[in-house]
């Protein structure tokens, strides 16, 4: 699985909007990109997906550049709620062929000031 | 996505003894589950990719006679910790992926040796 890099740590104020770059410099061809929300004590859970160019769901939009190789996950207008470690995966989708295994990186941890 | 039930969320036992997670998949049959293992600030580790009907495949540095998975049914898998030590002492996440959908975590279980 191609391995990712993320930024440790962000700060941020409520209200604004927080943008994550996650480095995926070997993704293959059929890797999709996956971003994970994770509070303390709780399972990860999933925030968006995407192949190319932009997605857009009702919590965050994921913006993918031509080439691949990064990937910014955006977050508007963030509330104290949204303090949690983010995490970038890159990989195929389940069933197809692969192991089905998630390799998480180090995740960012975000953290919403008032 | 699938419905996932990690029990117990929290449990503390006696070094020596053991102690058996179960992950149940409440709404979708699950041929394939992971197990991941989370230290205080760190990342998801993968632990042990279940299968069920079949033995489960170890990660590379993972004790398979310590941490026992059963996988008897397409709706639970369990994950036994055997003579535990405060070293197991970690927070354990189930994880259900499903065929071209993504995956679905469990809330996770904090075990605490004594």
């Amino acid at each position: 699985l191609a391995k990712t890099t993320q930024p440790i740590s962000m700060d941020s104020y409520e209200g604004q909007e927080v943008n994550i770059t996650c480095s995926h410099n070997n993704i293959a061809t059929n890797d999709y990109i996956t971003w994970y929300q994770q509070f303390p004590s709780q399972g990860p859970r999933f925030i968006i997906q995407g192949y190319k160019t932009k997605v857009t769901n009702e919590v965050a939009s994921l913006f993918i550049p031509a080439d691949r190789k990064s990937s910014t996950l955006s977050l508007p207008r963030v509330s104290l709620s949204d303090t949690a470690v983010y995490y970038c995966l890159v990989g195929d989708t389940f069933g197809s062929g692969n192991t089905g295994k998630l390799i998480f990186g180090q995740g960012t941890t975000l953290q919403v000031k008032p | 996505g699938a419905v996932v039930s990690q029990h117990p969320s929290w449990v503390i036992c006696k070094s020596g003894t053991s102690v058996k997670i179960e992950c149940r998949s409440l709404d979708f049959q699950a041929t394939t589950m992971f197990w991941y293992r989370q230290f205080p600030k760190q990342s998801l580790m993968l632990m042990a990719t279940s299968n069920e009907g079949s033995k489960a495949t170890y990660e590379q540095g993972v004790e398979k006679d310590k941490f026992l998975i059963n996988h008897a049914s397409l709706t639970l898998s369990t994950l036994t910790v055997t003579s535990a030590h405060p070293e197991d002492s970690s927070f354990y996440i189930c994880s259900i992926p499903e065929i071209n959908y993504g995956y679905t975590f469990g809330s996770g279980t904090r075990l605490t040796v004594v």
